[in-house]
């Protein structure tokens, strides 16, 4: 299994652009996460899907993040207008349910200029 | 979930045992002890976890203690990969997943 696939690596990006983040999730797992990291505020959980539905957003910064996750395969993390605040490394994972274990992905360094 | 305290940083010489503690004196009957660790420019990665007994796999050991309020992850020979952040996370496992809480962990630094 290649684990879990984030897409791209790097993105640079000038502030009002939008952003999208790419996110495929271990083949099987049915849970999916993303956070956040940066210097500041260390790892932040934004949001976590458990088969495809949202269960919990609360760490959502604001309403220009969005995500989605149209099927068990693919997931997206949208920043509409991007910010220079919005620099850190998204961080994907997955899981499943008969093993809590979450196995994360490389990770996306966004920098917003 | 339970807070968990742990030192901000450690040292350990290449070769020998590395013991990291962690406190979790509000945790509930329910809640497991997770590690992670957090290599430069990695994603997290998970290391082992444990309800009350102690556990080992081929990466390391936990030691929880009898009343459950505090723990050790144990690195038996460290190397310098193993130099990073740990994390100690306690979280209740339902059956379905739930949101992994991370907080500062240490950061050890394995030396030659």
């Amino acid at each position: 299994d290649a684990g879990v696939i984030q897409s791209p690596r790097h993105e640079v990006t000038e502030m009002g652009q939008e952003v999208t983040l790419r996110c495929k999730p271990i083949s099987g797992h049915n849970s999916l996460f993303w956070y956040r990291q940066t210097m500041m505020r260390g790892l932040e959980l934004l949001i976590y899907f458990n088969n495809n539905v949202p269960i919990d957003d609360s760490g959502m910064p604001e309403d220009r993040f969005s995500a989605k996750m149209p099927n068990a395969s693919f997931s997206t993390l949208k920043i509409q207008p991007s910010e220079p605040r919005d620099s850190a490394v998204y961080f994907c994972a997955s899981s499943s349910d008969q093993n809590e274990k979450l196995f994360f992905g490389s990770g996306t360094q966004l920098s917003v200029l | 979930d339970a807070k968990t305290t742990q030192p901000t940083s450690m040292d350990c010489a290449e070769g020998r045992a590395a013991n990291l503690p962690c406190n979790h004196s509000t945790i509930s009957g329910n809640e497991y002890v997770y590690w992670y660790r957090q290599i430069h420019s990695q994603g997290p990665q998970y290391i082992i976890h444990g309800l009350k007994n102690n556990e080992t796999n081929e990466m390391a050991s936990l030691i929880i203690t009898e009343d459950r309020k505090s723990s050790t992850l144990i690195l038996p020979h460290a190397t310098l990969r193993d130099t990073a952040v740990y994390y100690c996370i306690v979280r209740a496992f339902t059956g379905t997943a739930s949101k992994l809480t991370f907080g500062t962990g240490t950061r050890l630094q394995v030396t030659l």
